[in-house]
């Protein structure tokens, strides 16, 4: 069974950081490119960033680009997302998702989705 | 950059049919994925690539594409399907999601 698990959210202040993880299992993650996807309180989704099975390629939102980093780790089945300079509009639920097939394919649907961590940022 | 336009909200009567439409330039030569999404819940694949259904959707949900309009078609709409439904594509190096819409099922 695919399981993708988020961790790592949290109360952080305007300025500050946080590191977001998500343990994948049940399928061979070094084989799929993954993506973040958040959901601000009572908002719709909106895509944060992307990286292929071998991190080869790496795209962002301009919303968060410079601010946010986007790393996998293969031999620990993790995907991670760096947040520095957060911002009160970062607030929002993250998801970890995967591309629907393996293999690099742009554009490719989401076809797991972990339940989400909850960053705050506030002061 | 590129942007998807949804109705904000969506209402069908028990057992009839709704229509949740996804605008946005030339959408028809992208692939558009729908997504339903409950509350508290994340989001569920439902439609991929125009009109493809992921094993275990149901075959009342399907999709079409044409032009500058995308559309899921919900049949024999069911109270299970209240929920919010978003567009997707790829442009440009990036994904893009629509507004999302909101169906209510009476």
């Amino acid at each position: 069974e695919v399981q993708l698990v988020e961790s790592g959210g949290g109360l952080v202040k305007p300025g500050g950081s946080l590191r977001l993880s998500c343990a994948a299992s049940g399928f061979t993650f070094s084989s799929y490119s993954m993506n973040w996807v958040r959901q601000a309180p009572g908002k719709g989704l909106e895509w944060v960033s992307s990286i292929s099975s071998s991190s080869s390629y790496i795209y962002y939102a301009d919303s968060v680009k410079g601010r946010f980093t986007i790393s996998r780790d293969n031999a620990k089945n993790s995907l991670y997302l760096q947040m520095n300079s957060l911002r009160a509009e970062d607030t929002a639920v993250y998801y970890c998702a995967r591309d629907e097939s393996p293999g690099y394919s742009y554009g490719s649907p989401f076809d797991y989705w972990g339940q989400g961590t909850l960053v705050t940022v506030s002061s | 950059s590129y942007e998807l336009t949804q109705p904000l909200s969506v209402s069908v009567a028990l057992g009839q049919t709704a229509r949740i439409t996804c605008g946005g330039n030339n959408i028809g030569s992208k692939n558009v994925h729908w997504y339903q999404q409950k509350p508290g819940q994340a989001p569920v694949l439902v439609i991929y690539r125009d009109s493809n259904r992921p094993s275990g959707i149901p075959e009342r949900f399907s999709g079409s594409n044409s032009g500058n309009t995308a559309t899921l078609t919900i049949s024999r709409a069911q109270a299970g399907d209240e929920a919010d439904y978003y567009c997707q594509v790829w442009d440009s190096s990036t994904y893009v999601f629509g507004t999302g819409t909101k169906v209510t099922v009476l």
